[in-house]
């Protein structure tokens, strides 16, 4: 079975432009979180999807959003970057995100912003 | 809200050797699923061990076991005979089991194996 995909891999943006960053999680997993890391900062949860609807979201401002799509592949769109956006951005699926339910990680995007 | 606390920013451990890892966490909630997550240079992450709250028993995966301290919130992670592919950042994670579909991660440890 594929793991979970990200693209692209690298990006390197300018500030003031907006960026798409894709995830396609693991065939049958329905579940879609999206993490940003940076060092120091650890992982810091951006949002969640599940069957197209988001339920739940971490405080980021309201630049980054999300959606899901019905085939459970789900993109993340930043916009009006900022140097602070500059970032590992993580892709994770798991089934159903219930109880002690592992979540897969992709190998994430890299965002540059100069 | 919960939070999740990794107080050592590196560690290294002699190859063979066995070295713990510390993660703290702060919850008012009973219930819920302490991870242990491995991230290797330029790899992905992936699960190493989890627990959950309601057993007493600590969690053993191989060489990897936790030391889970429910009244201290505490959930340390040993690795024992450590090998150089153990090198990487170990990321601590909580998450609620009353479905706030979200993980909590810690700030990362990196783990050094000297040969």
């Amino acid at each position: 079975k594929a793991g979970v995909t990200q693209t692209p891999r690298y990006l390197i943006k300018t500030r003031g432009q907006q960026v798409t960053l894709s995830c396609s999680p693991i065939s049958g997993h329905r579940s879609v979180s999206w993490y940003q890391q940076t060092p120091g900062q650890g992982l810091q949860f951006l949002f969640e999807y599940f069957s197209e609807t988001q339920r739940n979201k971490g405080n980021f401002p309201g630049r980054f959003s999300g959606r899901q799509f019905s085939n459970s592949r789900s993109e993340m769109n930043v916009s009006t970057l900022e140097l602070g956006d500059s970032a590992l951005y993580l892709c994770a699926s798991s089934l159903l995100l219930a109880g002690g339910e592992e979540q897969f990680f992709g190998p994430g995007t890299r965002l540059t912003v100069l | 809200a919960q939070t999740v606390t990794q107080s050592q920013p590196e560690m290294s451990v002699q190859e063979a050797e066995t070295v713990t890892l510390s993660c703290t966490y702060d919850t008012s909630e009973s219930d819920y699923y302490l991870f242990w997550y491995k991230q290797p240079p330029s790899r992905q992450m992936i699960l190493v061990i989890r627990q959950e709250a309601y057993k007493q028993q600590n969690a053993t995966e191989n060489r990897f076991s936790v030391n889970f301290q429910k009244a201290a919130k505490s959930f340390s992670l040993k690795i024992s005979d450590s090998q150089l592919g153990d090198a990487a950042m170990y990321f601590c994670a909580y998450r609620s089991a009353a479905g706030t579909y979200k993980y909590i991660f810690g700030t990362g440890t990196r783990l050094k194996v000297l040969a």
